[in-house]
């Protein structure tokens, strides 16, 4: 069974552009969740798609945003690019997307910003 | 948000056992205790999880507290692949909250 899979797995921007990042989620899948990863902050969630919804969000801001295909793949859009942005983005597939069960994880895009 | 507190890293020896506390004294009822290591340069990894009781598999033993208010991760014969960062996280049953905690790094000596 393939895994979660993630590209491109290295980027490098400027700021002020935008990027656009995908994940495709285990198959049968229906549950994919981004995550930011940071050295100083460590894992934050920034949002979840379920069935093409967002279901939930964490907190930030409205330059971070995404959404899923019929298929359940995924993408992630970042605008107008800070040097902040600067992370391992990563994202996490489940069947449901629910406290019981696992999140299965991709190998993330490291983005870089100059 | 419930959040969890971890100690920023531990050691062990080879073949020892490795026990990983995590503390979530603000835990609900329905938040699913769950644990996940993360090697470099890869994404993290389920280890295992738990809601009340005691529970087992393959990687390892997740002991929960009687009051839920802490657990701990038992690795029963550490390994030099086990070192990683481990993190312990609630899943709320509902999906409606997420709390991550720093992380706890393992080093494992031979």
């Amino acid at each position: 069974k393939a895994g979660v899979t993630q590209t491109p797995r290295y980027l490098i921007k400027t700021r002020g552009q935008q990027v656009t990042l995908s994940c495709s989620p285990i198959s049968g899948h229906r549950s994919v969740s981004w995550y930011q990863q940071t050295p100083g902050q460590g894992l934050q969630f920034l949002f979840e798609y379920f069935s093409e919804t967002q279901r939930n969000k964490g907190n930030f801001p409205g330059r971070f945003s995404g959404r899923q295909f019929s298929n359940s793949r995924s993408e992630m859009n970042v605008s107008t690019l800070e040097l902040g942005d600067s992370a391992l983005y990563l994202c996490a597939s489940s069947a449901q997307g629910i406290g019981n069960q696992p999140q299965h994880f991709g190998d993330g895009t490291r983005l870089s910003i100059l | 948000d419930a959040k969890t507190t971890q100690p920023n890293s531990m050691e062990s020896n080879e073949e020892e056992p490795v026990h990983l506390p995590c503390n979530h004294s603000t835990i609900s009822g329905t938040d699913y205790i769950h644990w996940y290591r993360q090697l470099p340069s890869q994404g993290p990894e389920y280890v295992i999880h738990g809601l009340t009781s005691n529970v087992n598999n393959r990687m390892a033993s997740l002991a929960i507290a009687e009051d839920r208010k802490s657990s701990t991760l038992i690795l029963h014969r550490a390994t030099l692949r086990d070192a990683a960062v481990y993190y312990c996280i609630l899943l709320n049953s509902g999906y409606s909250t997420l709390t991550f905690g720093k992380g706890t790094m393992l080093l494992v000596s031979p």
